[in-house]
């Protein structure tokens, strides 16, 4: 089975602080996506990748940047948290060439910004 | 601009009572259609792939229909385990990323 880990299921944290979430996936899928969502609205896609060292911005992107040094590994970085920024985060990947296809999604991350 | 929007935003209903859920969506060219299953505090679990009007895809309780402007999640004599909020998403010919419906929540009462 594909698993998708998000390294965070619950986090809080203080506005302004630097904050890591981290996804890692073990099928060898070549593209990865950060999304978050948000009672009453669809999910919304932050930041995208297609391959190792390449990152393309999604909707949402400010605020936000990402690092993708490993091909399982993608990270989503809040520079500096603010109560806007309160949401479940959402990692998933997929294998389809040219769009995202099919997903498969970690648990999420239910960040919380006091 | 390219949209989706599902009906109701929640359904109750009772062990075994059919019902269906509607995703309306207006695109430039569809390129797919995705039905996914939200449980509680998880991730999106993909169930269907449409491509084309007409088109059908069936898994156990559940079928998919796709026309030119909406798609159907048809729940046969549903089971309290089917409980779960089910999201819709569009990708388009001239964007390939996902257009998200914000779903519907569907409680099933035994």
């Amino acid at each position: 089975d594909v698993k998708v880990t998000q390294s965070s299921r619950y986090l809080v944290k203080r506005t302004g602080e630097k904050v890591f979430l981290e996804c890692v996936q073990d099928m060898d899928h070549e593209n990865m996506f950060w999304y978050r969502q948000d009672p009453g609205l669809g999910l919304r896609l932050i930041y995208f990748s297609y391959d190792v060292k390449m990152k393309e911005k999604g909707d949402i992107p400010e605020g936000y940047s990402v690092s993708r040094e490993k091909k399982e590994r993608f990270s989503l970085i809040l520079e500096s948290a603010s109560t806007n920024q309160t949401s479940m985060y959402l990692c998933a990947s997929s294998l389809e060439t040219g769009g995202p296809g099919e997903l498969f999604f970690g648990e999420g991350s239910r960040l919380t910004v006091l | 601009e390219d949209q989706v929007t599902q009906s109701p935003e929640a359904l109750r209903l009772q062990e075994g009572e059919s019902s269906s859920l509607n995703c309306s969506y207006t695109v430039s060219g569809l390129r797919g259609l995705f039905w996914y299953r939200q449980d509680p505090g998880k991730g999106p679990e993909f169930l269907f792939t449409l491509y084309s009007a007409g088109e059908e895809k069936e898994k156990e309780r559940l079928k998919a229909t796709l026309t030119k402007k909406e798609s159907f999640l048809h729940i046969t004599a549903p089971k309290p385990e089917d409980s779960a909020t089910y999201l819709c998403a569009v990708q388009a010919n001239s964007n390939y990323q996902l257009i998200w419906g914000a779903g519907t929540k569907l409680i099933i009462k035994p």
